[in-house]
């Protein structure tokens, strides 16, 4: 299958600072790639929808100046945690779908990567 | 909207037993259904689908489920399960299209452990 990389796999922070994960489909072209948020021993929680070449969409209750979505190409999102604190310290993971021009009819699979395990101290 | 429920948290099974994984949703449109897989620290992996036709979906690594549109469940099954097999596993839905393709809603998950 197709094959979304994530980087970094982990990264610590101290509270203040502010924190880049990459989402990259490596080989395909997302139109539409995903940002979830999962908790120790919970579910994963959708965060925003990124397409490329326009703003995300966050979902209720996600800050926005906060975690900073770019969707600059078909092969690259970013999420970016501003000002981290002890409190956003989660499993961040990506997923894209892959451009098919047919409709979902033809790709009705979102690939995850790996996700990034955030630690703000 | 579409909300996930996966009733159990935890199984615990012996080697080599069946197991099944109970999943109901809740929708107000026609969805489709996924099952994945977790292993620590890493991302999802997909173990099968649904999407239309037969309600008996096979995946990858010997499971299955059925689609019980009148029960609205998606429950995974699993006829002899493996140490290996120990993850957490999570029931999904999609809307079908529109703004909000690919969108996924996820169960809270249940965490199989295999025990020898």
């Amino acid at each position: 299958g197709a094959v979304v990389s994530q980087h970094p796999s982990w990264v610590i922070c101290k509270s203040g600072t502010s924190v880049k994960i990459e989402c990259r489909s490596l080989d395909f072209q997302a139109t539409t790639m995903f940002w979830y948020r999962q908790f120790p021993k919970q579910s994963l929680m959708l965060m925003a929808t990124s397409n490329e070449g326009s703003k995300a969409t966050y979902e209720q209750g996600v800050e926005k100046d906060k975690f900073l979505i770019n969707h600059a190409s078909l092969t690259l999102s970013t999420l970016t945690v501003t000002s981290a604190h002890p409190e956003d310290s989660s499993f961040y993971i990506c997923s894209a779908r892959e451009y098919q021009p047919e409709g979902w009819g033809q790709s009705t699979e979102a690939f995850f990567g790996q996700g990034t395990r955030l630690t703000v101290v | 909207a579409q909300s996930v429920t996966q009733l159990d948290s935890q199984v615990p099974v012996f080697e080599e037993a069946p197991v099944e994984l109970r999943c109901n949703y809740s929708s107000s449109v026609s969805v489709y259904l996924f099952w994945y897989v977790q292993y620590p620290n890493q991302g999802l992996q997909l173990l099968l689908k649904y999407l239309s036709g037969s309600t008996l979906v096979k995946g990858i690594n010997g499971f299955e489920a059925e689609f019980n549109k009148s029960q609205t469940s998606f429950h995974l099954r699993k006829p002899s399960v493996h140490i290996s097999d120990t993850a957490e596993y999570f029931c999904a839905v999609s809307d079908l299209g529109g703004s909000t393709l690919g969108r996924l809603y996820f169960g809270r998950g249940t965490q199989l452990t295999v025990w020898p």
